[in-house]
């Protein structure tokens, strides 16, 4: 079936710098995309979203952006911290809950964010 | 912070014992699900409930099942435990708004069968 997938397995940045972390999806119905950060032996956790009628959204550090036309979604996270490192995942979704709308989040494979001093 | 809650963190257990692993949201939300996460790994959905007394399947085949007798809890259970079912199991949930919202998950519980 069709899912989300990333880029890179693992992606190492200096302290500081700004990181992008990419995400391909190949599912043209999805119309919600998520962004979410797993520190180890946690669960995952929430850090921005976007709805397809948007390209772009920002939060704090963070600035997710949505490209319909390549089916590409990127997490930018400005100055990265060491508390930064952990697993970035995107997670898609298909159309709104209504009775028997698509439920739960289809995940991609994560890239590990490893921050170097 | 989310207030999810899932228990235990860690379980070691010998094969053929049942087992559940309890979640439970104090947000009052509608929707709960459970994913399956081996380390390092995507999450695949395996159920979901709209409310109570709802359950449905999610779109990894698994040999577990699930109740939804309250809100607040949607424990999963394993009637005869293999090395199979070794992974990470994380309980989720959501409101139900009619749009889609994040889901907030626990932190998981962490099954090792021998």
């Amino acid at each position: 079936g069709e899912s989300v997938g990333l880029h890179l397995p693992t992606l190492s940045v200096q302290e500081g710098d700004n990181s992008i972390i990419n995400c391909a999806y190949s599912n043209s119905a999805s119309d919600y995309f998520i962004w979410y950060k797993q520190e180890s032996g946690k669960g995952p956790q929430f850090i921005i979203d976007i709805r397809s009628n948007m390209d772009k959204r920002q939060g704090q550090r963070v600035t997710v952006l949505l490209n319909k036309t390549v089916k590409h979604l990127s997490l930018q996270i400005a100055a990265t911290q060491p508390g930064d490192s952990a697993v970035y995942f995107c997670a898609e979704n298909i159309g709104t809950e209504s009775g028997g709308g698509a439920d739960g989040l289809t995940f991609g494979k994560g890239t590990h964010l490893i921050i170097q001093p | 912070e989310a207030d999810i809650y899932q228990t235990p963190r860690y379980l070691v257990i010998g094969t053929g014992k049942k087992i559940t692993l309890e979640c439970s949201q104090t947000m009052g939300h509608d929707k709960m699900y459970w994913y399956q996460q081996d380390p390092g790994m995507e999450l695949h959905l395996i159920h979901y409930s709209y409310g109570v007394n709802s359950t449905e399947k999610g779109d990894l085949s698994s040999e577990s099942t699930v109740s939804r007798i309250r809100t607040e809890h949607f424990p999963l259970t394993l009637e005869s435990a293999r090395p199979s079912h070794t992974s990470q199991y994380l309980c989720a949930s959501s409101e139900y708004t009619g749009i889609n919202s994040p889901l907030h998950f626990g932190n998981g519980t962490r099954l090792t069968v021998t």
